[in-house]
């Protein structure tokens, strides 16, 4: 089954202590991006990836990090993580960059 | 600067009537414009696209409208079914899709039995 998986699906922490929410897809696609869902502000892009170790700064880069060592994969990083920071994550990949997204399910962060 | 607008924060249509979704944007280099459906406690699905060469794109009880002279679209669904109550967000890409997509901030869309 074509999927886009993220671990944890929930996670309570606190301020500072490092995290890292990964992003996994069997799809075979080059594009891969991270999205967070604020009430009032819709999904707003984090960080995108177009192929192995090619990432690029979305709309709100600041606080995070990732990397994209194999074609499946596409952990975000939090290095030191604040309460602004809490929020809905989700993890996207497609094809190409203009085609259709498929978005994983869904990573609930709060930080304390 | 939002560049992707929809101005109705909710919206209830009775079932079986027609739901439209409006969208707007700023951006004239927006050439690719997609909706997406989103549940609770699950991640958007896709569910339409337009590209700007066209001005309708028609899926089943789903059909995209996009006059690119007012840089508006709407979704129109019918007829509405209870299925259909969900978040739809509006999204855009612009040539080649080197900065990916850019949403706006969804409706909620609620079907009145």
């Amino acid at each position: 089954e074509a999927q886009v998986t993220q671990n944890p699906r929930y996670l309570i922490t606190v301020t500072g202590k490092k995290l890292t929410v990964t992003c996994s897809q069997n799809m075979n696609h080059e594009y891969m991006s991270w999205y967070r869902q604020d009430p009032g502000l819709g999904l707003r892009q984090i960080y995108y990836s177009m192929n192995v170790e090619v990432t690029d700064k979305g709309d709100v880069p600041e606080g995070y990090k990732v990397s994209r060592k194999e074609k499946r994969n596409f952990p975000l990083i939090l290095e030191s993580p604040s309460p602004n920071q809490t929020s809905l994550y989700f993890c996207a990949s497609s094809l190409n960059r203009v085609g259709e997204q498929y978005f994983g399910p869904g990573t609930r962060l709060t930080v304390t | 600067d939002q560049q992707v607008k929809q101005n109705s924060p909710s919206l209830s249509v009775q079932e079986g009537r027609i739901s439209i979704l409006n969208c707007d944007y700023t951006n004239s280099m927006f050439d690719y414009f997609l909706w997406y459906k989103k549940y609770p406690a699950e991640g958007p699905t896709f569910l339409i696209s337009i590209s700007s060469i066209k001005d309708k794109n028609e899926d089943g009880r789903f059909t995209v409208f996009l006059n690119k002279s007012a840089k508006h679209l709407s979704l129109h669904i019918v007829p509405s079914q209870p299925g259909d109550s969900a978040v739809y967000f509006c999204a855009a890409s612009k040539g080649g899709g080197a900065d990916g997509l850019t949403f706006g901030k969804g409706t909620h869309l609620i079907i009145q039995p």
